[in-house]
């Protein structure tokens, strides 16, 4: 079993539409989440960080965690063309330290 | 704002060649993460060090070794580089303590072997 799980689309919405991508995880320990954003032929960017049950806004992006069902989003509102990138999931490993372990990412698409 | 450079952004190496990818960071950072990403297997870490001279195996270490002399600095070798070693490479780094805390990453080095 996959310790970090995402669908790997890819997912398409309209522009202007609210892109929702979703991530589990199997390590209950796990305190610490984060989204990275990773263009075609690009390094990973980190986005968003969140470490408390709840949602954690960022201008158009909301990250929204749920340790109990072990349920980590990220949700992009007014998505635009530019958002289109491959969304990476990373967990850190619990009782591994400083290590992160990252799902296989979800292609998104933005259309006209 | 944090900044990863790495020293080549694409390499091209025969197959038994020694390769050296050197990665450095500029914002005092204790952890520094060297992964490969292949389409399909996502990112797989290889070697981390925690601080100076100091490293720990990942998932994938064969076939690959560290150094860590400045904790500034962290390079990774490939004694003999095979074919199967062709791969994105990222380096990245962070803080330790407290929560676990964000990795930041180079721009990659692409690394063909023929």
């Amino acid at each position: 079993q996959k310790e970090v799980e995402q669908n790997s689309g890819p997912l398409s919405v309209p522009e202007g539409a609210i892109a929702s991508l979703n991530c589990t995880y199997s390590d209950r320990g796990s305190q610490s989440f984060f989204w990275y954003r990773q263009y075609s032929g690009k390094s990973p960017e980190l986005i968003m960080s969140i470490y408390s049950n709840g949602d954690k806004e960022d201008g158009r992006f909301t990250a929204q965690l749920n340790k109990a069902s072990q349920y980590v989003s990220l949700l992009i509102r007014d998505s635009q063309p530019s958002d289109s990138a491959t969304y990476l999931c990373a967990v850190n490993a619990g009782g591994g330290g400083n290590k992160l372990t990252f799902g296989t990412g979800t292609q998104l698409k933005v259309e006209l | 704002d944090v900044k990863v450079t790495q020293s080549s952004r694409y390499l091209v190496k025969r197959t038994g060649e020694k390769v050296f990818l050197e990665c450095v960071q500029d914002m005092d950072h204790e952890n520094m993460f060297w992964y490969r990403q292949d389409p399909g297997l996502g990112l797989r870490l290889i070697y981390f060090s925690y601080d100076v001279k100091m490293k720990e195996k990942g998932d994938i270490p064969e076939g690959y070794s560290v150094s860590r002399e400045k904790k500034e600095r962290f390079s990774l070798i490939l004694e003999s580089a095979s074919t199967n070693q062709t791969s994105m490479y990222l380096c990245a780094s962070s803080f330790s303590g407290g929560n676990v805390r964000e990795q930041y990453f180079g721009p990659g080095t692409r690394l063909t072997v023929t």
